[in-house]
C-alpha cells in the first residue's frame, strides 16, 4: 500500500491567515492526489483533484500544488467556514489511502 | 442533482455480518462511474474500503478484502456493502460516494451523509 502522511497533525490559525499543510506519499503518486475538507459531524467534501484542479463550486481562496511525493494545500486567506480536518488521499493505486488528516482550529 | 442515502441497521453483534445499501438518486448507476464505501471510526480518519463498477467489477482494500463483498443492483440503483465477522473494530460511520470518471479524475467527488454502525454485543 501507499502511505500518506500529513503535518501538522493540527494547527491553531486566525481569520485571514494563509495556510499551508504538507502531504507526503511513500512514492511517487505523479498528480494522483485530492484534498478534501471535513466538518464535525459531516461527510468529507471534495477540494481539489488531481493535485491541482479546482473542484467545480470550490472558493479559489483554495489551491494546492505538487507531484510525485509532496504536495501541499494553500488557502490564501482563512475564513471562518474554513475551520476543518482536511485529508489527502491518493488515487495513483487503486487500493487509495487517505492522510491521517489535519485539523485547523481557530487561535 | 446526484445524491447518495446510505441505510441499514446501526447495532451489529460481532462475528455477525454488516449490510448496508447506498441508494443513489439523481443518476443512473448503468450510465457510469465506480461507487465506493469508506468509513471512519469515531475520532479517526477515513478509511476506504472498496469500489464497484455497473458491471459489477470490483476492487478492495487488501487490509479487508477477505470479510468484504460489494455488490450493485442496476435495476434498483444502489449498490451494497457486506462486511463478515465483525469486531468492535469495526465501529465506524460508514460513507458510500461516487468516484470521478478515471484516470487523473478520480476523487471521490459526490458523498453520502454517512450512516454509524456500532458493532456490540
Amino acid at each position: 500500500d501507499i502511505q500518506m502522511t500529513q503535518s501538522p497533525s493540527s494547527l491553531s490559525a486566525s481569520v485571514g491567515d494563509r495556510v499551508t499543510i504538507t502531504c507526503r506519499a511513500s512514492q511517487s503518486i505523479s498528480s494522483y492526489l485530492n484534498w478534501y475538507q471535513q466538518k464535525p459531524g459531516k461527510a468529507p467534501k471534495l477540494l481539489i483533484y488531481a493535485a491541482s484542479s479546482l473542484q467545480s463550486g470550490v472558493p479559489s481562496r483554495f489551491s494546492g500544488s505538487g507531484s510525485g511525493t509532496d504536495f501541499t494545500l494553500t488557502i490564501s486567506s482563512l475564513q471562518p467556514e474554513d475551520f476543518a480536518t482536511y485529508y489527502c488521499q491518493q488515487s495513483y493505486s487503486t487500493s487509495y489511502t487517505f492522510g491521517p488528516g489535519t485539523k485547523v482550529d481557530i487561535k | 442533482q446526484v445524491q447518495l442515502q446510505e441505510s441499514g441497521p446501526g447495532l451489529v453483534k460481532p462475528s455477525e455480518t454488516l449490510s448496508l445499501t447506498c441508494a443513489v438518486s439523481g443518476y443512473s448507476i448503468s450510465s457510469g462511474y465506480y461507487w465506493g464505501w469508506i468509513r471512519q471510526p469515531p475520532g479517526k480518519g477515513l478509511e476506504w474500503i472498496g469500489s464497484i463498477y455497473h458491471s459489477g467489477s470490483t476492487y478492495y482494500n487488501p487490509s479487508l478484502k477477505s470479510r468484504v463483498t460489494i455488490s450493485v443492483d442496476t435495476s434498483k440503483n444502489q449498490f451494497s456493502l457486506k462486511l463478515s465477522s465483525v469486531t468492535a473494530a469495526d465501529t465506524a460511520v460508514y460513507y458510500c460516494a461516487r468516484r470521478g470518471l478515471g484516470g487523473l479524475r478520480s476523487a471521490f467527488d459526490i458523498w453520502g451523509q454517512g450512516t454509524m454502525v456500532t458493532v456490540s454485543s
